[in-house]
């Protein structure tokens, strides 16, 4: 069974350049899940989907981060204005059914802000 | 809300060596218990999980972990480690029961060092 894929792996930006990430869950995975991880602490839910509706954005800054989940399959998450304090690795993790709450976890994206 | 405490930043041990990774958490609700493990360059893999029944959960490489009710722990343990349990070790938890808040809330990590 394919795990969950993320591109790209590492991405270096300008502050105030966008950026965009992408996720592609496991196959059949009706709840998809995106989370910023800054170094030295553990990873924070930003957004949550089922199939492809939200969930759950209440810790998603809405005046500079998107994310989108078109036909409840693959998503993006998209950073625009990028701000320093956005360096971090986003992951993105999916489950079958949220109420077994085994979330399976892709590489992460490692984002650089300079 | 439900929010996770890993006591412990740094854990290091020397190989062969019994340890102890303390995570104590605080929820209004009832919630199911996660250790995930983090190898470096890697992805973040579920290692043990208390979703109900014994408190005492087993995972397939020798960590066990006690689910507390009294005491909201849920301690990892390993009675001799090995040099491949290196790694960043997270505790998390997860509201039972509904659905819209089920996403895992996720201790700031420990890091397990073990040497020769």
């Amino acid at each position: 069974e394919a795990g969950v894929a993320q591109s790209p792996r590492y991405k270096i930006i300008e502050k105030r350049q966008s950026v965009a990430f992408w996720c592609n869950p496991i196959s059949g995975h009706a709840t998809l899940y995106w989370y910023q991880q800054i170094l030295g602490q553990g990873p924070k839910l930003l957004i949550q989907f089922q199939n492809n509706g939200v969930v759950d954005d209440s810790q998603l800054p809405k005046d500079r981060f998107s994310a989108e989940r078109l036909k409840g399959v693959d998503s993006t998450l998209k950073i625009q204005p990028a701000k320093l304090e956005d360096s971090a690795v986003y992951l993105c993790a999916s489950s079958l059914d949220p109420r077994r709450t085994e979330a399976f976890f892709g590489q992460g994206t490692r984002l650089t802000v300079v | 809300a439900q929010s996770v405490t890993q006591l412990d930043s740094q854990v290091p041990v020397f190989e062969e060596a019994p340890v102890e990774l303390r995570c104590n958490y605080s929820s209004s609700v009832s919630v199911y218990l996660f250790w995930y493990v983090q190898y470096p360059n890697q992805g973040l893999q579920l290692l043990l999980k208390y979703l109900s029944g014994s408190t005492l959960v087993e995972s397939i490489n020798g960590f066990e972990a006690e689910f507390n009710k009294s005491q909201t722990s849920f301690h990892l343990r390993k009675p001799s480690v090995h040099i491949s349990d290196t790694a960043e070790y997270f505790c998390a938890v997860s509201p039972t029961g509904n659905q819209a808040g089920t996403a895992l809330i996720f201790g700031k990590g420990t890091t397990l060092s073990v040497s020769s």
